[in-house]
């Protein structure tokens, strides 16, 4: 079974500009998260899709989004790119976005390492 | 509050010896699932092993185990023989409801 993808793995953009990223889940699985990844402030939570809808979302600026598609593939979208955007984003999907403690890891992918100049 | 928390930044370990990694966590929520993470430099993260709330005996996958303490809401990996490939950052984590938090890490190195 194919893991998690996310492309491009590498971006270097400048202030200013946007940026879309991109996740396809393991197949079968529906749920996609992001994270953002940076040596000072850890591992941040971005926002969460299910089933084409955002089901839950972390404290960012209205500048971060993300959409989720039929398939479940996922992009999330960086506009007006500040340096402080700069960081390892990490995508993971699981089975399901459930209330219930269920066994329901995530799995990661490699991420995309974002530089803002 | 935290929701979770590990103290220790860099711990270090002799090769083939046992290594604990500390890990609280902080939760109202009766019902919650508990994991551990391995990130290499190379930074994807790999699962290495899950609890969950319910669990009545304390989960092993390999060379892991991980030291549940319901009461004291910690929730230990023990890494037995250790190698010189688990050098990495090593995050705890939990999923409450529908969302996921991490600790800030400890960063591992294994000594030859």
């Amino acid at each position: 079974k194919a893991g998690v993808t996310q492309t491009p793995r590498y971006l270097i953009k400048t202030r200013g500009q946007q940026v879309t990223l991109s996740c396809s889940p393991i197949s079968g699985h529906r749920s996609v998260s992001w994270y953002q990844q940076t040596p000072g402030q850890g591992l941040q939570f971005l926002f969460e899709y299910f089933s084409e809808t955002q089901r839950n979302k972390g404290n960012f600026p209205g500048r971060f989004s993300g959409r989720q598609f039929s398939n479940s593939r996922s992009e999330m979208n960086v506009s007006t790119l500040e340096l402080g955007d700069s960081a390892l984003y990490l995508c993971a999907s699981s089975r399901t976005s459930s209330g219930r403690a269920t066994y329901n890891e995530q799995f990661f992918g490699p991420g995309t390492r974002l530089t803002v100049l | 509050a935290q929701k979770i928390t590990q103290t220790q930044p860099g711990m270090f370990v002799q090769e083939k010896e046992a290594v604990t990694l500390d890990c609280t966590y902080d939760t109202s929520d009766p019902s919650y699932g508990l994991f551990w993470y391995k990130q290499p430099s190379s930074g994807e993260m790999i699962f290495l092993i899950y609890q969950g709330s319910y669990d009545q005996q304390n989960a092993t996958e390999g060379r892991y185990s991980l030291n549940f303490q319901k009461a004291r809401k910690s929730a230990n990996l023990v890494i037995s023989a250790s190698q010189l490939g688990d050098s990495a950052m090593y995050f705890c984590a939990m999923r409450e409801a529908n969302k996921f938090y991490f600790g800030s890490g400890t960063k591992l190195n294994v000594k030859p």
